[in-house]
């Protein structure tokens, strides 16, 4: 099974409005870690937004926030006013275990290409 | 810029042949991590050390192997290359400071197999 899924392989969004790109996950471990990484055309990895399974309360950062609903093992990423800059490939990821364990690799899901339109 | 750094940045060889891809973690991180980025597999975890020993094993071919050297870098080293080894290879480390213990990846060694 899947651990990451992201069913938008493609999205669209006009410039300054909001955009929701979903992630599900899948993990037995009560200790976890989810994250939203950006990847532009220009090929690098860009950590956004982390989310820790035990967090009470959903992630922010400037205008990513994380939609965390652990019932339903979704973890949104949500792009508030949208930038022409902001178009690029994302990816959510998952770390499985705490965050304090040696082994922490990222599994990721197979990403999200968003583009804004001006 | 992430502190990462990965060497070459783009290689071109041929197959059969064997190219080794270098990484310089962040300072003071412990971990490196391998991922390989491609269009049919997406990015997949390949083999993580953790201050010279090796910790964790993904989806690493036989033909592939890696190691970390005393002053934390590691490289990869793939060999009896095919087309199908054509891809972009990430370096991330990661340390035990912050949060949340995200990776911090160098902008990748693009491999392409003629």
């Amino acid at each position: 099974a899947q651990k990451i899924t992201q069913t938008q392989p493609g999205m669209f969004v006009q410039e300054k409005e909001a955009v929701t790109l979903d992630c599900t996950y899948d993990t037995s471990d009560p200790s976890y870690g989810l994250f939203w990484y950006k990847q532009p055309s220009s090929g690098e990895m860009i950590f956004l937004i982390y989310q820790g399974s035990y967090d009470q309360q959903n992630a922010t950062e400037g205008r990513y926030s994380l939609n965390f609903q652990k019932a339903r093992k979704s973890a949104n990423l949500v792009i508030s006013a949208s930038q022409l800059g902001d178009s690029a490939m994302y990816f959510c990821a998952m770390r499985e275990g705490p965050r304090s364990g040696s082994a922490r690799q990222l599994t990721f899901g197979s990403g999200t290409q968003l583009t804004v339109l001006p | 810029d992430s502190g990462v750094t990965q060497t070459p940045k783009h290689l071109i060889t041929a197959t059969g042949q064997r190219v080794t891809l270098r990484c310089s973690p962040r300072s003071g991180d412990l971990s490196v991590y391998w991922y390989q980025q491609s269009l049919d597999q997406g990015l997949q975890f390949l083999i993580q050390y953790y201050n010279g020993e090796e910790r964790a094993k993904g989806n690493i071919l036989e033909r592939f192997s890696a190691q970390q050297f005393p002053d934390l870098h590691s490289e990869l080293n793939l060999s009896s290359l095919e087309l199908g080894d054509s891809a972009l290879y990430f370096c991330a480390s990661s340390g035990d400071r912050g949060r949340s213990g995200e990776l911090f990846f160098g902008e990748g060694s693009r491999l392409t197999v003629l």
